[in-house]
């Protein structure tokens, strides 16, 4: 049963445009979310979270929104940049219960020049 | 300051062997959770450590184990490794409670032949 799912596996966009990757959860319990970026033969890199106080956070060019009424989450990024292809992955945890972090499968996002 | 380190990056071992993974967290951090990454599969959690104690296990056989040294230090180990345990094993640390940030080390590419 896949508590956090990222319903696309791969996302292309053309550089300066607006990246929109998605995330959908089913555990009501989850109270605080995160996107992570991976690179080949890196580990995952922290990028983004929100709490469930929030419906949006900002970073630059980052911006997460969360939809608590749909339990979904969507990371924005603009511009893209070609150096934004990377696989992003949406996380989830309920820090209220000790959970550990739950990660979707990934969206492989290829910015193309 | 130091981020995660694992050793060693990559390992090779015949079906029915056992290995042990190590991984060195950021320095204060007292939690380490270990992921397993397969292709199309995304993260799996398989166990979470804080201060020499496992607080949450996920859903693996038990031939995964690990443990956590008084100086945070965490290995993994699986035994009667079978081909299907080839996989890029993640470790990561945080400081906050858990579900908080995670930061991840390059990961351990373990390919069984």
């Amino acid at each position: 049963d896949q508590q956090v799912k990222q319903n696309s596996p791969s996302l292309s966009v053309q550089e300066g445009r607006i990246s929109i990757l998605n995330c959908d959860y089913t555990n009501s319990m989850f109270d605080y979310f995160l996107w992570y970026k991976k690179y080949p033969a890196e580990g995952p890199t922290f990028l983004i979270s929100i709490s469930s106080i929030k419906d949006k956070n900002e970073d630059g060019r980052f911006t997460v929104f969360l939809n608590k009424s749909a339990k979904h989450l969507s990371l924005h990024i603009v511009p893209s940049q070609p150096g934004d292809s990377a696989v992003y992955f949406c996380a989830a945890s309920a820090r209220s219960g000790n959970t550990p972090l739950v990660f979707g499968k990934g969206t492989r996002l290829s910015v193309i020049a | 300051k130091a981020g995660v380190t694992q050793t060693p990056r990559y390992l090779i071992k015949t079906r029915g062997q056992q290995v042990t993974l190590s991984c060195s967290p950021i320095s204060g951090h007292r939690s380490v959770s270990w992921y397993q990454q397969t292709p199309g599969q995304g993260l799996q959690f398989l166990f979470e450590y804080f201060s020499e104690t496992q607080r949450n296990k996920g859903n693996f056989p038990g031939r995964f184990s690990g443990r956590q040294f008084s100086n945070s230090r965490s290995e993994m180990n699986v035994s009667t490794l079978e081909l299907g345990d080839s996989a890029l094993y993640l470790c990561a640390s945080s400081y906050g409670p858990v579900g908080s940030e995670a930061f991840f080390g390059q990961g351990t590419r373990l390919t069984v032949v």
